[in-house]
């Protein structure tokens, strides 16, 4: 059963250009979203997260978007350098109780910036 | 920025031996530790929770008795696999929650990872 659901394994895009990641998400108990780039062999890296309260939060050239209705959010980055080329992964977590919660990822989405 | 680390970052291992991997944050107190696992072209998995001074939490279908978890100090958790077998390769990372850094205690911060190999 998977919560995060990254439903494109792959997108190229032209470098200048926006790349758009989605991810959908089917806990409603998920309150706060994060974003990771991740390459291969390494550990993940923060990007942008955002809490539910938000619908927008934009860090340079990264913004990511919260539809709740829709259970929906996406990543766009802009515009998109070589150096963007890696997957990225959507995370959500719950936060029951308070403090630090584990994160439930989706698949990853392989970005792939063409010159 | 909140900085983790992990030791070995590639282990090559025979069957029926056990094998520690240490995970430290280097520039923040870390209350909490994560472990997950990622098989190739799949999504991370968590693995359990690391509250430091208290026993882990693992998720469903985890077993405890063979991945060992040791949150010591608020710096190093250890995840010690125990008898490992050929089904265990996998790529194990290791994340802490950076509070106070981070604006809010689910924000974590990734180690590099450990490629396990069981021959």
């Amino acid at each position: 059963d998977q919560q995060v659901k990254q439903n494109s394994p792959s997108l190229s895009v032209q470098e200048g250009r926006i790349s758009i990641l989605n991810c959908d998400y089917t806990n409603s108990m998920f309150d706060y979203f994060l974003w990771y780039k991740k390459y291969p062999a390494e550990g993940p890296t923060f990007l942008i997260s955002i809490s539910s309260i938000k619908d927008k939060n934009e860090d340079g050239r990264f913004t990511v978007f919260l539809n709740k209705s829709a259970k929906h959010l996406s990543l766009h980055i802009v515009p998109s350098q070589p150096g963007d080329s890696a997957v990225y992964f959507c995370a959500a977590s719950a936060r029951e109780g308070g403090g630090a919660d584990g994160l439930t990822f989706g698949k990853g989405t392989h970005l792939i910036i063409q010159p | 920025g909140a900085v983790v680390s992990q030791h070995p970052s590639r282990v090559i291992c025979k069957s029926g031996t056990s094998v520690k991997i240490e995970c430290r944050s280097l520039d923040f107190q870390a209350t909490t530790m994560f472990w997950y696992r990622q098989f190739p072209k799949q999504s991370l998995m968590l693995m359990a929770t690391s509250n430091e001074g208290s026993k882990a939490t693992y998720e469903q279908g985890v077993e405890k008795d063979k991945f060992l978890i040791n949150h010591a100090s608020l710096t190093l958790s250890t995840l010690t696999v125990t008898s490992a077998h050929p089904e265990d390769s996998s790529f194990y990372i290791c994340s802490a929650s950076a509070f106070p850094l981070a604006a809010r205690t689910d924000t974590q911060y990734f180690g590099p990872g450990t490629r396990l190999t069981v021959l």
